[in-house]
């Protein structure tokens, strides 16, 4: 499967607790993305990275969140003392950023639902 | 930003066809107009997308006002497998706001055997 992979996919942790998420992006894709979606409503864009540089950051991506991608390969999303507003499906994506084209089709990985108790 | 409506949900009969609207009267000249659908337990897909004419592929059409104000999605021929929250994306290629997806509520469709 060459698609975008996240892992775990599901993640169940107490309050208070550190969890840290992984997402392998499409190979020769450079631009990977971190989106949060809550039950009922559309994914919301946390960062996006272009290689390994980080170009954005959501108002939504407190200091209790860091993202990192330190190859511009993978990309980790951490999230420090989890709150229970903390429990969503943190979507990864990834896509090809280049000259010439009118659009960055993205492409979605499965998602990692997390559960703050 | 620009903004998109769309309605909260549509039913329709497997293989009929399922016209889905999308608002955004607020559309700059630089704007592409993007489709992606969430299939149930799975990240978001593309669909389609379009700016000014409108645009045909294996999933889906897209129609495209004159005045851009509006968009309309349609699956010719709707089957069990689409149902799915569709949303209609708004993208600007020039600013540097156009390298992330700006999803809304969309509509959820439900098709019935």
């Amino acid at each position: 499967d060459t698609g975008v992979s996240q892992d775990p996919r599901h993640k169940i942790t107490k309050r208070g607790q550190n969890v840290t998420f992984r997402c392998d992006p499409i190979s020769e894709h450079n631009r990977l993305y971190w989106y949060r979606q809550t039950l009922g409503q559309g994914p919301e864009f946390l960062t996006y990275f272009q290689n390994e540089a980080q170009l954005e950051k959501s108002r939504l991506l407190s200091d209790r969140f860091s993202a990192e991608r330190p190859k511009g390969s993978f990309s980790t999303l951490e999230i420090q003392r989890t709150e229970q507003g903390d429990s969503a499906m943190y979507l990864c994506a990834s896509s090809l950023n280049g000259q010439g084209r009118s659009y960055n089709e993205q492409f979605f990985g499965p998602g990692t639902r997390l559960t703050v108790l | 930003d620009a903004k998109t409506t769309q309605p909260n949900s549509m039913e329709s009969n497997e293989e009929e066809p399922v016209h889905l609207p999308c608002n955004h009267s607020t559309i700059s000249g630089t704007d592409y107009i993007h489709w992606y659908r969430q299939l149930p337990s799975q990240g978001p897909e593309y669909v389609i997308h379009g700016l000014t004419s409108n645009v045909n592929n294996r999933m889906a059409s897209l129609a495209i006002a004159e005045d851009r104000k509006s968009s309309t999605l349609i699956l010719h021929r709707a089957t069990l497998r689409d149902a799915a929250v569709y949303y209609c994306i708004l993208r600007d290629v020039i600013k540097a706001a156009g390298n992330k997806l700006t999803f809304g509520g969309g509509t959820r469709v439900l098709v019935k055997p």
